[in-house]
């Protein structure tokens, strides 16, 4: 069972080329998220994906667009990638959506993308 | 809105010490509160949780208690080990309206765990 696959472990851009995260889960689950991690800040949400065919902007969503391809995969794309983009990105997925049970969800995170923006 | 502040790091301990990760919140209604573990080079991990107030999470010897009148969330351990070296993040989720189900996450303590 592998859980949360991403892709690529590492990247190095430079300023202006474009690039998309993959995310794949293959635990059935409705919801899935992209988090940045920095020093200092813990993990902020930059979209999610409550269900297929939906998304949302989180707290840092600028510079960003997300594409929810199916049940199982969640992508993340940088248009023109700044240096302020460099950072470790997290997809995660858990199997509630909304409402009362939400509130208990268990996220499952995949190992990160480490990249750099030079 | 929600936040979550935990004590500032790094922690660094000698094996079979006690821990402490001190956690507190801000949130709405009766949010649902976790411990995520992040070893080097790795994605988080559920350690432990809890989803109302004074449940007590624990896990691989590890303990958090949901203290309401407090807002707290406390991470201990009674006798840490090497392999407990680690980045913890204190965390919370918010159901309903607006708030759907996302995470918000504490800064991060980093644990290191000499022999």
């Amino acid at each position: 069972n592998a859980g949360v696959t991403q892709t690529p472990k590492f990247q190095v851009l430079k300023t202006g080329q474009s690039m998309t995260l993959q995310c794949a889960q293959d635990m059935n689950h409705n919801s899935m998220y992209w988090y940045r991690q920095d020093p200092g800040m813990g993990l902020r949400l930059i979209y999610y994906s409550a269900s297929e065919g939906t998304t949302d902007k989180g707290e840092v969503p600028n510079g960003y667009n997300v594409s929810r391809l199916n049940k199982r995969e969640f992508s993340l794309r940088l248009e023109s990638a700044a240096p302020s983009q460099t950072s470790v990105y997290f997809c995660a997925s858990s199997y509630e959506t909304s409402g009362r049970a939400g509130g208990k969800n268990i996220q499952y995170f995949g190992a990160g993308t480490r990249l750099s923006v030079l | 809105g929600n936040s979550v502040t935990q004590m500032e790091g790094p922690v660094t301990l000698s094996e079979e010490a006690f821990l402490t990760i001190n956690c507190t919140y801000t949130a709405t209604g009766y949010p649902s509160l976790f411990w995520y573990v992040q070893y080097p080079g790795e994605g988080l991990q559920l350690l432990l949780k809890a989803t109302k107030a004074d449940d007590k999470g624990s896990n691989k010897g590890f303990e958090a208690t949901y203290r309401k009148e407090t807002t707290s969330f406390h991470l201990e351990k009674g006798s840490v080990q090497v392999s407990d070296s680690a980045v913890y993040f204190c965390a919370l989720n918010s159901a309903g309206g607006t708030s759907y189900g996302k995470l918000t996450f504490g800064q991060g303590t980093i644990l290191t765990v000499h022999p």
